[in-house]
């Protein structure tokens, strides 16, 4: 069963540092890997999305990069600003018997919490 | 660009009684998913549809049921409403390109429901 970990879950940076997040995944049959953004008591924004024959993608100040083997992927801001200041949830597709129309489901980390300080 | 719309935004209803939610996916994408969060919980998949079936089914109680329709619209039925119910409900849509396996899901900004 596909299991997504989240470390750390929580964070707070003073502003302009770099800072890494961390997901982790049990089985590496996965279609793609997407990150979200996640305010308080908001919607989702996708951030940014990997498919498993990619190792990074970017985004603005954001990286994401997937080692799919070792299941696990980081989500690397650069330059922290207070409007960063988020939950976010990394989630994975499994690739689980036939794609077409069917378990096209997200298994989801907690996330983590970001605080950056002016 | 359209985006996935889910109404209401904020609902409000007390035990026992019945819920509707409603998400408009992305225009020509083909698979709506539902998925709830509670506080500070990770979103928990309830349903999918695709092309207007349902494709997969998760943690989804027996008191819900969903359907999507021939505009590809779909809605969340909620009865005999639980406190537990409170939670975000998140709409997503997607679609995947022939031969495939791209599949990027685009979220609604959800609907709070508090049953009180």
């Amino acid at each position: 069963k596909q299991e997504v970990t989240q470390i750390p879950a929580a964070l707070s940076v003073p502003e302009g540092e770099n800072l890494v997040l961390n997901c982790s995944f049990t089985d590496s049959a996965i279609y793609n890997l997407q990150w979200f953004r996640q305010d308080p008591g908001k919607g989702l924004t996708s951030l940014l999305l990997i498919q498993s024959s990619q190792r990074e993608q970017t985004s603005g100040r954001l990286n994401a990069s997937l080692d799919k083997s070792s299941g696990r992927s980081t989500l690397y801001i650069a330059a922290s600003q207070p409007g960063d200041s988020a939950t976010y949830l990394c989630a994975v597709h499994p690739a689980v018997g036939s794609y077409a129309g069917n378990n096209r489901k997200l298994i989801w980390g907690l996330g983590t919490s970001l605080a950056v300080n002016p | 660009a359209a985006g996935v719309i889910q109404s209401p935004r904020h609902l409000i209803k007390e035990k026992r009684e019945t819920a509707t939610l409603k998400c408009y996916p992305i225009p020509r994408h083909d698979t709506v998913y539902w998925y709830q969060q509670g506080p500070g919980q990770d979103p928990q998949f309830l349903i999918s549809f695709y092309e207007k079936m349902q494709s997969d089914k998760g943690s989804i109680p027996d008191r819900f049921s969903a359907q999507q329709f021939s505009d590809y619209h779909s809605e969340l039925n909620m009865s005999s409403l639980e406190l537990g119910d409170s939670a975000l409900y998140f709409c997503a849509s997607s679609t995947t390109p022939l031969g495939s396996s791209y599949n990027e899901q685009f979220f609604g900004p959800g609907t709070r429901l508090t049953v009180l």
